[in-house]
């Protein structure tokens, strides 16, 4: 079956360690995105990679850091500079938008997401 | 102002009623639109992406207004089932997408 993977479902960590989070697809999807999910709100964009070895800042990327070696592998690591880590961390792919076409299409395909408790 | 701007709600309506979420978003260059389903603690899942001639699946209608930049979902005939959080989401052809804070609906008996 196609999907994508986060792993681990729960996360503890203590204060001032860094953690990677892991995010995997079989979608042959190019485009990868990081978004964090605070109680009561909408996902905010982390980071995101439309091809590999390469990624942009999305609105709060700092504290925060990521690579792209394999175009199914996208992880995040939390590093001991984010501030207020604890959230629910969500991973998600796209195949990209296609060029030239009337309308663009980028729906997202998210992961069952990562929730990070900083002890 | 938030480049997307949903109502929050809560929208508590009964089994059989007809509820119309609507949404806003600031950025003109956006060019994807799409409603998502999120239920508590769980992913966002793709409801319906919303075209620029309107598009209907089933008990659900989405409607875009590139003049007014808003975008709107129409539940007809609520079932319990379509409690759950709706999320309003614009794209831009450079891939980045932004969220929208959601709007809650609970449907009751």
């Amino acid at each position: 079956d196609g999907g994508i993977t986060q792993s681990p479902k729960y996360l503890f960590r203590k204060e001032g360690q860094n953690v990677t989070l892991s995010c995997e697809q079989n979608l042959n999807h190019d485009a990868m995105y990081w978004y964090r999910q605070d109680p009561g709100q909408g996902l905010r964009l982390i980071y995101y990679s439309q091809i590999v070895n390469d990624f942009q800042k999305g609105d709060i990327a700092e504290g925060y850091s990521v690579s792209r070696e394999k175009k199914e592998s996208f992880p995040l690591t939390v590093t001991s500079a984010q501030k207020n880590p604890t959230a629910f961390y969500l991973c998600a792919s796209s195949p990209l938008g296609l060029a030239g076409a009337r309308e663009a299409y980028n729906e997202q395909f998210f992961g069952p997401g990562t929730r990070l408790t900083v002890l | 102002r938030k480049e997307v701007e949903q109502d929050p709600g809560p929208f508590n309506v009964p089994e059989g009623a007809t509820v119309a979420f609507n949404c806003t978003y600031s950025n003109s260059a956006s060019q994807s639109f799409f409603w998502y389903r999120q239920d508590c603690r769980k992913e966002p899942k793709l409801l319906m992406s919303v075209y620029s001639s309107g598009n209907e699946d089933g008990r659900f209608t989405a409607q875009l207004n590139r003049a007014s930049q808003y975008i709107s979902l129409l539940i007809r005939d609520s079932k319990l089932s379509d409690s759950a959080t709706y999320l309003c989401v614009v794209s831009t052809n450079a891939g980045k997408s932004t969220f929208g804070d959601g709007t809650t609906l609970t449907v009751k008996p």
